[in-house]
């Protein structure tokens, strides 16, 4: 099936750093959401973006709709240990109904000691 | 919020049986949910889509007399992997939307471990 490209593929980075990913799509999108995934648990939606140039936070999160409606980024801001996990963009053609989700190929993020 | 629960959290089972998860939206309906699977280190690929009341949508590969879907009620769907074997073994996840909740997103259970032994 297809997958958005996510990068970086994994991020090494020091409690209290920022982090930045991104999600390209070689399609367009109608809907952008950014899920964070622990070690043997399901999806957990952070954010969702459902307007070409939208840019929402969450705390210390923050994501923005690509303007050509083909990428999507996240940033975090002064990263904590429980920021640790695996992080997914996913695209939406629609912005009801029951459409399926394409998933990214996920950046894993390490905060170092 | 919307609450999807995935039963059972891990299964381990012999080579040729079948083996049931189930999908609950808790606190919501739900005419559609979604199967995913995940193999080590890797994204979710979608398997099919389960309607309720009707026939489930499988992605091209997925052989749907393998992964059986049944979405008897608008808030439980179950995926059963006949005849399972060690190829099989993979993190199930199933998803699903309030239908009564205009524009909401995807909440996704917490997974179901199958290891074929």
């Amino acid at each position: 099936g297809q997958q958005l490209n996510q990068s970086p593929q994994s991020m090494f980075i020091q409690e209290g750093e920022d982090v930045s990913m991104n999600c390209t799509s070689s399609s367009i999108f109608n809907t952008w959401l950014w899920y964070k995934q622990d070690p043997g648990e399901g999806p957990v939606l952070l954010i969702a973006l459902y307007k070409a140039g939208e840019l929402t936070s969450n705390g210390r999160l923050t994501a923005q709709f690509g303007i050509t409606r083909k990428d999507s980024f996240l940033n975090i801001s002064a990263s904590i240990p429980s920021d640790v996990g695996i992080y997914f963009c996913a695209g939406q053609l629609t912005n009801f109904g029951n459409e399926k989700l394409t998933f990214g190929t996920g950046t894993r993020l390490t905060i170092i000691p | 919020g919307a609450v999807v629960s995935q039963h059972p959290s891990w299964v381990i089972c012999k080579s040729g049986t079948s083996v049931k998860i189930e999908c609950r939206s808790l606190d919501f309906q739900a005419t559609t949910m979604f199967w995913y699977r995940q193999f080590p280190k890797q994204s979710l690929m979608l398997m099919a889509t389960s309607n309720e009341g009707s026939k489930a949508t499988y992605e091209q590969g997925v052989e749907k007399d393998k992964f059986l879907i049944n979405h008897a009620s608008l808030t439980l769907s179950t995926l059963t992997v006949t005849s399972a074997h060690p190829e099989d073994s993979s993190f199930y996840i199933c998803s699903a939307r309030d239908m009564a909740a205009y524009n909401s997103p995807l909440h996704f259970g917490n997974g179901t471990r199958l290891t074929v032994t």
